[in-house]
């Protein structure tokens, strides 16, 4: 299997607050983490790219002091919304590659996602 | 850099007819085309790929073509039933760029009993 969770489901913060959001890969290591926003009936706009150790690459006009990543390890990967406001809220959803039998086969598998309103 | 453009943005057929969903992509350096299913509020759910060394690939009721040369790669989807009723994404991604993937905007796709 390749199973990604995601904690919270759903947050409800104050403008200002920041929130964190963690992502998991459950039964794989994640040879790679994504972080992606999807607002109401749009697709799926990545916002970056995290790697275990090292410092995740942020994808234009995505601000990296506003958009927290840490990756921990092969398994988690965290995304902290800072000073958060109304035009944050979103669905957050990350999601993990599992790394194929051949060189280059990678699959992508998604976390359930993060619904934050921030009020 | 990469850009995928997916058609149509709705789709509503009848049980039991064929849905046809188009996607273009412009970096011919692409090499990896999945299709995802996402239902309302839920997370993208991988329902079939596809990779560049080959040109189509089934599973059951749902197929897919890439046609190389043209940058364009399709999704269909024999019998429907209601419960294909979602939205579909396709994707593209680069070879060599950490596994990025391109999506496209979505086909919200109805099936009508």
């Amino acid at each position: 299997g390749a199973v990604v969770s995601q904690h919270p489901s759903w947050v409800i913060c104050k403008s200002g607050t920041s929130v964190k959001i963690e992502c998991r890969s459950l039964d794989f290591q994640a040879t790679t983490m994504f972080w992606y926003r999807q607002f109401p009936k749009q697709s799926l706009m990545l916002m970056a790219t995290s790697n275990e150790g090292s410092k995740a690459t942020y994808e234009q006009g995505v601000e990296k002091d506003k958009f927290l990543i840490n990756h921990a390890s092969l398994t988690l990967s965290t995304l902290t919304v800072t000073s958060a406001h109304p035009e944050d809220s979103s669905f957050y959803i990350c999601s993990a590659s599992k790394r194929g039998l051949a060189y280059n086969t990678d699959t992508q598998y998604f976390g359930p996602g993060t619904r934050l309103t921030v009020l | 850099g990469e850009n995928v453009e997916q058609h149509p943005s709705t789709l509503s057929v009848q049980e039991g007819d064929s849905a046809v969903i188009k996607c273009t992509y412009s970096d011919s350096a692409s090499n990896y085309f999945p299709w995802y299913k996402q239902e309302l509020g839920k997370r993208p759910q991988l329902i079939i790929d596809i990779r560049s060394n080959v040109g189509e690939k089934k599973d059951q009721r749902i197929a897919v073509t890439l046609n190389k040369t043209a940058k364009h790669f399709s999704l269909h989807i024999t019998e429907t039933q209601p419960e294909d009723s979602a939205v579909y994404f396709c994707a593209a991604r680069l070879f060599n760029q950490g596994g990025k993937l391109i999506f496209g905007q979505g086909t919200e796709l109805s099936v009508k009993p």
